[in-house]
């Protein structure tokens, strides 16, 4: 499978844990957004990566929250002291380095389903 | 007011049908215009990007009217496949970052 990937699928955690997604983008691509999504919106950007560089990152993401690309491929996402509003799908995007405008389109992975208790 | 407003749903329409979604953005430097598609539980698909002079895949077609700032998709000949949840999405930075989504329109194809 040649698409983006995530790990876990879901996560149970109680609160005040904290937690570690992984995202594998599409091979080749430098570009890596992450999103979060509650039920009945839509996703709602959080941060982005172009190769190690993280270049953007939303008033969504609070001080416990933090993002990396070490080496420009595989991202991660931590979660300090979770709470339950921190309770959502987590989901990540990555798209390819070209100078296009249509190329900016973004390509997601399952994402990661995140439960607060 | 919301960067994106879709229609509220959700649609129910018989197998066959036309349905048509339609979109309005309040950033006029949007650069770019897309609609995704999103099953129960899923991640959101691209369907098609939309250009400036309309475009058509199959038995969509997207417009986008950059003066009103409206986007719209059309669905001819609806199937039971169709059924998901569909998502305007623009871009506003012209380095193509964040995508901004609106909260969908979800489809019902009944036979």
């Amino acid at each position: 499978d040649t698409g983006v990937s995530q790990d876990p699928r879901h996560k149970i955690t109680k609160r005040g844990q904290n937690v570690t997604f992984r995202c594998d983008p599409i091979s080749e691509h430098n570009r890596l957004y992450w999103y979060r999504q509650t039920l009945g919106q839509g996703p709602e950007f959080l941060t982005y990566f172009q190769n190690e560089a993280q270049l953007e990152k939303s008033r969504l993401l609070s001080d416990r929250f933090s993002a990396e690309r070490p080496k420009g491929s595989f991202s991660t996402l931590e979660i300090q002291r979770t709470e339950q509003g921190d309770s959502a799908m987590y989901l990540c995007a990555s798209s390819p380095r070209t100078d296009r405008v249509f190329s900016y389109e973004q390509y997601f992975g399952p994402g990661t389903r995140l439960t607060v208790t | 007011r919301k960067e994106v407003e879709q229609d509220p749903g959700p649609f129910n329409v018989p197998e066959g049908a036309t349905v048509a979604f339609n979109c309005t953005y309040s950033n006029s430097a949007s650069q770019s215009f897309f609609w995704y598609r999103q099953d129960c539980r899923k991640e959101p698909k691209l369907l098609m990007s939309v250009y400036s002079s309309g475009n058509e895949d199959g038995r969509f077609t997207a417009q986008l009217n950059r003066a009103s700032q409206y986007i719209s998709l059309l669905i001819r000949d609806s199937k039971l496949s169709d059924s998901a949840t569909y998502l305007c999405v623009v871009n506003i930075n012209q380095a193509g970052t964040a995508l901004i989504f609106g909260k969908g329109t979800t489809l019902s194809v009944s036979s």
